[in-house]
């Protein structure tokens, strides 16, 4: 059902830190588990993705970890910067489903520097 | 290359009154996106297409039409718009062999009132 009035969590963290930001999904066929970033007024944009086989990905300073056991998925920015400030929404695609795409809640992310 | 495009950005509605908001995608994507995102909240899928011809439909369809008139352009129509509709708007594409990359529009900020 809607959840109305709910914000998104947020996590803040320092410049150069690492952050983890974390993503629970509900469809165990899917076949991609993704990560979209969304900076204020514009539309999401794709991070990194991870086949539903594989239980780690790396790309430039994200890494993306993937527990089907308990249905997590995880994403880890290294040394954050400022310009990681936004909204990071984890996804998921099926493609027996004609590739239908389905975002999970989002995590705001402010980075203080 | 454009990506994709939405028309318009900004709109207000009376309650009852109907719109049919555009997209179109430069790409050659077979894969169309409508969702909406309210305030403070995660994109919801509206409806989807597959590929020219085909429309599903996703996690909230009630009270959306979308026609898929070729493989550039998904449209989605309000019949009877309801202040629950306020929303913004946003479109995307993905090419299934490419990837699970979807791209997305600036988005159409709906009120109606």
């Amino acid at each position: 059902g809607e959840s109305v009035g709910l914000h998104l969590p947020t996590l803040s963290v320092q410049e150069g830190d690492n952050s983890i930001i974390n993503c629970a999904y509900s469809n165990s066929a899917s076949d991609y588990f993704i990560w979209y970033k969304q900076e204020s007024g514009k539309g999401p944009q794709f991070i990194i993705d991870i086949r539903s086989n594989m239980d780690k990905r790396q790309g430039q300073r994200v890494t993306v970890l993937l527990n089907k056991t308990v249905k997590h998925l995880s994403l880890q920015i290294a040394a954050t910067q400022p310009g990681d400030s936004a909204v990071y929404f984890c996804a998921e695609i099926s493609y027996n489903q004609g590739g239908k795409l389905i975002f999970g809640q989002g995590t705001e992310l402010s980075v203080k520097p | 290359n454009a990506g994709v495009t939405q028309t318009p950005k900004f709109q207000v509605l009376k309650t009852g009154q109907s719109m049919t908001l555009q997209c179109a995608q430069d790409m050659n994507h077979n894969s169309m996106y409508w969702y909406r995102q309210d305030p403070g909240m995660g994109l919801r899928l509206i409806y989807y297409s597959a590929s020219e011809g085909t429309t599903d439909k996703g996690e909230v369809p009630n009270g959306y039409n979308v026609s898929r008139l070729n493989k550039r352009e998904f449209s989605l129509r309000l019949e009877s718009a309801a202040p629950s509709q306020t929303s913004v708007y946003f479109c995307a594409s993905s090419e299934v062999r490419a990837g699970t990359e979807a791209f997305f529009g600036q988005g159409t900020r709906l009120t109606v009132v």
